[in-house]
């Protein structure tokens, strides 16, 4: 079976540029999550949706993020304009569900903002 | 809100050394705990997982048990090798607003020498 799928892995833009990234779930998994990983920490909440809902999206900065999950499958992780803050690793996770079910999660783009 | 403190790092170990990790916690109810690691270059998968006080999990040779009077999940294994070298962090997953959501500590580096 397949993993959640991530592209690009890497990404390089200059600020103020605009920047999209996109996640495949493993297919079943209605739950789909957006995290940040800033260099040296813990991954933190973007988003999460429940098939095309986003049920939770209070840490979503939304002057400049949007997300989309069109048809509850694949989602867009959009960024415009980057700042130079943006620069971290964005991670994808997928679940079945439930606080207990375990999240999978992609590889993760390497975003660099210069 | 809910936290998760992880030991500070980088840890290095000689093979065959015992390994711990400390992770307390800070929680709204009874959170389910886990432990995730990110190898080089990979995903951040999941290790073990305890969903009520007093769990053992337990995964290729490693183990973690819930302890809700001290709020701690600590790592353990009792003999390391050359390829457990990765990041681990601890997280955690709490009801109410935060259903659904994994709180993450910083990430402890181990690296493991021959």
């Amino acid at each position: 079976e397949a993993g959640v799928v991530q592209s690009p892995r890497y990404k390089i833009i200059e600020k103020k540029q605009p920047v999209a990234f996109w996640c495949n779930p493993i297919s079943g998994h209605n739950t789909l999550y957006w995290y940040l990983q800033n260099l040296g920490q813990g991954p933190e909440l973007l988003i999460r949706y429940e098939n095309e809902e986003a049920v939770d999206d209070s840490q979503l900065p939304k002057d400049r993020f949007s997300a989309e999950r069109l048809k509850g499958v694949d989602s867009t992780l959009k960024i415009q304009p980057a700042e130079l803050g943006d620069s971290a690793v964005y991670l994808c996770a997928s679940s079945s569900g439930g606080s207990y079910n375990e999240q999978f999660f992609g590889p993760g783009t390497r975003l660099t903002v210069l | 809100g809910n936290s998760v403190t992880q030991m500070e790092g980088p840890v290095t170990l000689s093979e065959e050394a015992f390994l711990t990790i400390n992770c307390t916690y800070t929680a709204t109810g009874y959170p389910s705990l886990f432990w995730y690691v990110q190898y080089p270059g990979e995903g951040l998968q999941l290790l073990l997982k305890a969903t009520k006080a007093d769990d053992k999990g337990s995964n290729k040779g490693f183990e973690a048990t819930y302890r809700k009077e001290t709020t701690s999940f600590h790592l353990e294994k009792g003999s390391v090798q050359v390829s457990d070298s990765a990041v681990y962090f601890c997280a955690l997953s709490a009801g109410g607003t935060s259903y659904g959501k994994l709180t993450f500590g910083q990430g402890t580096i181990l690296t493991v020498h021959p």
